[in-house]
């Protein structure tokens, strides 16, 4: 399964709504999850079954999506938001792909 | 507080074999499935293997065509990643991941990190 996230780069000034999009090139249900990766540090799980947030993550993180298609959506941007985020399925059998990831950056 | 410890990273020579260990704490690591996902310089995430919580089943990435064997030990509560005839795109770092789900059927989402360790492939 092949994920598919855009765009490459979203450029979004802090207090705007960011949306990230991506699909997979085959259902994985919502076998879906989104990280956050910050330079220097492990990545973050922020959602899991397509819109089931961990705990701890801010509701400003909101996932939605079945199937092929699935969002990841930032209501107003704060500075610590700025990152590159990663979809991945896990659907079935691993191993899991991950997307290319989306560079979220201040305008 | 859960931790995860990776170690055993370095530098080696192409064709040469590394062992990387990750020393769990603060969780349920006998009830964990475990995994290994790596980034390369400048690239994204790459699943690399998992284990399941018992240590009966593994799962490798395609790319690694059997170079690379998972196993995990509950007593010490350590996984490890054992490589062999390594490639300079093996260059990255390597993270250690903990399982969300706890003796369960459900299986891979990444719920924690450790630091990770960088494997250097060069010669």
């Amino acid at each position: 399964i092949v994920m598919t996230q855009s765009p490459g780069t979203l450029s979004v000034s802090p207090g705007e709504r960011a949306t990230l999009s991506c699909r997979a090139s085959q259902s994985v249900g919502s076998n879906l999850a989104w990280y956050q990766h910050k330079p220097g540090q492990p990545p973050r799980l922020l959602v899991y079954r397509a819109s089931t947030r961990a705990t701890g993550i801010s509701t400003r993180f909101s996932g939605s999506g079945s199937g092929t298609e699935f969002t990841l959506t930032i209501s107003s941007l704060q500075s610590e938001d700025f990152a590159v985020y990663y979809c991945q399925h896990y659907n079935g059998w691993p191993p899991y792909t991950l997307g290319q990831g989306t560079k979220l950056e201040m305008k | 507080e859960m931790q995860l410890v990776e170690s055993g990273g370095g530098l080696v020579q192409p064709g040469g074999s590394l062992r990387l260990s990750c020393s769990a704490s603060g969780f349920t690591f006998s009830g964990s499935a475990m995994h290994w996902v790596r980034q390369a310089p400048g690239r994204g995430l790459e699943h690399v293997s998992a284990i399941t919580y018992d240590g009966t089943t593994t799962y490798y990435a395609e790319s690694l065509k059997g170079r690379f064997t998972v196993s995990r030990d509950n007593f010490k509560s350590t996984v490890y990643l054992q490589m062999t005839s390594l490639r300079p795109d093996d260059t990255a770092v390597y993270f250690c991941v903990k399982d969300l789900w706890t003796y369960s059927s459900s299986f891979g989402v990444f719920h924690s990190w450790g630091q990770g360790t960088l494997v250097t492939v060069s010669s």
